[in-house]
């Protein structure tokens, strides 16, 4: 299984500031995603980030509020622009590997916990 | 659209009893479902998946889950829970027309084992 890196493990901001998270794998993976987990809820899918191209992203999330990138086939970045308290949340880092053919488990960071004051 | 139920925010048993977390999904198509683990201020951890052949999938941890198509089911299950059990679990869904690895996930239980 691919091995996540995220960075930071957690920050407290301040509001109207922005933070970049990342994720760094130690292997070539095809799919990297990144989710948010606001406190008490489940994961929600913020974005697919595609290596070399815009990420595409899910309904309710804008590239202008949460940019991301991803250069190579190992890293990727995620920032939550212009912050405010209701950004507080977890924000994870997955990624997913296709084999034969077949569709298979994602592997997840150990998270970014964001408080914002 | 894909979708995960979880019934049970919160599920208590006594150290030694067997557990179940329950899944029910929604899907097009065949589903691949899957469990995670969340402890504290951890990422979420695979314990098992189903994607075709026997219905009983075993997993990490000795935790199991059985897929039941008729029921569109997919409890978790484990024999004699342990105290170090206790943890948020996280039933989850792909479809498999959908982009590897892109899941859909229940709201989560927490799974509390007292000794």
């Amino acid at each position: 299984s691919a091995v996540i890196s995220q960075k930071p493990s957690r920050d407290i901001c301040q509001r109207g500031t922005s933070l970049t998270i990342q994720c760094q794998v130690d292997s070539q993976v095809t799919m990297m995603f990144w989710y948010r987990q606001q406190p008490g809820q489940s994961l929600t899918l913020i974005a697919t980030a595609n290596q070399g191209s815009e990420a595409t992203y899910e309904s309710g999330f804008v590239i202008d509020k949460f940019p991301i990138s991803r250069p190579n086939l190992t890293f990727s970045t995620l920032t939550v622009s212009n912050m405010s308290p209701e950004d507080s949340s977890i924000y994870l880092c997955s990624v997913g590997e296709k084999s034969t053919g077949m569709n298979t488990e994602a592997f997840f960071g150990q998270g970014t916990r964001l408080t914002v004051v | 659209a894909q979708s995960v139920a979880q019934p049970e925010d919160q599920v208590n048993v006594a150290e030694g009893n067997p557990l179940t977390v329950k899944c029910t999904y929604s899907v097009s198509g065949n589903p691949y479902l899957f469990w995670y683990v969340q402890y504290p201020n951890r990422g979420l951890q695979f314990l098992l998946k189903y994607i075709t052949g026997d219905n009983l999938v075993k997993g990490s941890y000795g935790f199991e889950a059985e897929f039941n198509k008729s029921q569109t089911s997919f409890h978790l299950k484990k024999p004699s829970a342990l105290v170090s059990d206790s943890a948020l679990y996280f039933c989850a869904v792909s479809d498999r027309g959908s982009t590897l690895g892109r899941l859909y996930f229940g709201r989560g239980t927490q799974l509390t084992v007292w000794p």
